[in-house]
Formats: C-alpha cells, sequence, structure tokens
C-alpha cells in the first residue's frame, strides 16, 4: 500500500536548522511529488511547498522563501524538507503528502496520502 | 494569503446530513475548481476526502459529498455516524502556484 513514514521528533533551540525525512514506498516516487504542510498546536494546516520527485522542481510559500529547501533522493525514494533559523513560532507538526503533481504550473491541488507527522519544538 | 473561511463548529444528530462551508475570494475558490476536502481525527494525520471539488477518492464513503457556488466550496456528510466527529479542512488553489487552507471545522455527533 501508499505508505509516507517520516523521521521522529526533533527538539531545537531558536537559529537552529532542522531535516524532516520522508521515505516513500508502495508506488513509482519519480511519478508523483511530494508537498510539505505544517500544523503549529491547536491551529489550523498550512501549506509549506511542493517539490517535483520526477525533476526536482520545488515550489514554496512566500513566507518561508528563503528559509526551506525541499529536496529529493530517487534512489531512496526520500523526499527531505529543511527549515533555517528556527523561531518558536515555528513549532509544529510537519506533515509530509504524496502529491500527484509532478510538473510546475500543471496543479491538481490535492495531498493523498499523508505521513504520519513529525514534531518539531523549537524552544531555548 | 488569508486562510479560507470555515464555521469553527457543526453538529449534527446520528443519520441527519451537515454542511459544512469554505468560503474565499475571486482569485482562489471562485477561479478554479481545485477544492480539496480533509478530515482529520485527533493526534492523527490528515486524510483526503475530496478533490476537484466534488471527486471522491476510492474507499472513500459516498456520504461524503462536495460541491462549489461562486466563491464558497461546501462538505456535505450525509447519513452522519459517530466515526465522523472530527476536525474537516478544505484546501484551494490561490493563483501563483500558492495553495491556502481553510480555518478548519470540528464536526461532532450529538
Amino acid at each position: 500500500q501508499v505508505q509516507l513514514v517520516q523521521s521522529g521528533a526533533e527538539v531545537k533551540k531558536p537559529g537552529a536548522s532542522v531535516k524532516v525525512s520522508c521515505k516513500a514506498s508502495g508506488y513509482t516516487f519519480t511519478s508523483y511529488g511530494i508537498s510539505w504542510v505544517r500544523q503549529a498546536p491547536g491551529q489550523g494546516l498550512e501549506w509549506m511547498g511542493w517539490i517535483s520527485a520526477y525533476n526536482g522542481n520545488t515550489n514554496y510559500a512566500q513566507k518561508l522563501q528563503g528559509r526551506v529547501t525541499m529536496t529529493t533522493d530517487t534512489s531512496t525514494s526520500t523526499a527531505y524538507m529543511e527549515l533555517r533559523s528556527l523561531r518558536s513560532d515555528d513549532t509544529a507538526v510537519y506533515y509530509c503528502a504524496r502529491d500527484p503533481t509532478v510538473r510546475f504550473l500543471e496543479w491538481l491541488g490535492w495531498f493523498d496520502p499523508w505521513g504520519q507527522g513529525t514534531l518539531v519544538t523549537v524552544s531555548s | 494569503q488569508s486562510a479560507l473561511t470555515q464555521p469553527a463548529s457543526v453538529s449534527g444528530s446520528p443519520g441527519q446530513s451537515i454542511t459544512i462551508s469554505c468560503t474565499g475570494t475571486s482569485s482562489d475558490v471562485g477561479s478554479y475548481n481545485l477544492v480539496s476536502w480533509y478530515q482529520q481525527h485527533p493526534g492523527k494525520a490528515p486524510k483526503l476526502m475530496i478533490y476537484e471539488v466534488s471527486k471522491r477518492p476510492s474507499g472513500v464513503s459516498n456520504r461524503f459529498s462536495g460541491s462549489k457556488s461562486g466563491n464558497t466550496a461546501s462538505l456535505t456528510i450525509s447519513g452522519l455516524q459517530a466515526e465522523d466527529e472530527a476536525d474537516y479542512y478544505c484546501c484551494s488553489y490561490a493563483g501563483s502556484s500558492t495553495f491556502v487552507f481553510g480555518t478548519g471545522t470540528k464536526v461532532t455527533v450529538l
């Protein structure tokens, strides 16, 4: 079955960086993209960006531009999301989700399935 | 972009139908048929329930249906069941290669 398994919880200090992994199985990794979505404690969902596992093209939410980098390793069917210069308001559960969009601008607009989530806590 | 507006809570009795609204603008919901809906149980990852306004993924009950009129999309749950109690989020393409989620709605089965 299609599955996305994320790395474990992280605790980071303000100003540090975090890199979350998302290992895909059960489908052809390069036929899809991966989107990342985060959810602050008790809050709603926030779209962070997308990467094509087909060609590595990326598209980031404007508010995260310059702090976020999404990459993939097609040899291991794994996607990564690195967030730098962490602040307390980056504390959230970070989700990866399979995205049917593989080419920039050909947005299909849905995410399925989702990984189990990775809690990133930013605290001094 | 601002989050799409959803009611904070909706409730209904078992067997009833409820509808959750998702109000955006002419720049997002009103301009694209790329509205999706997600169900999230406490402590769990979201699950896709509806995509492209009204399409249902395989495995999702036909009690769930979606529609759109103008700048407002809607999710209807018919024959409400206890297992439907969860948070629900809409999501829309917002142009300029961005996506925006709704504020979320807590569904309570009375």
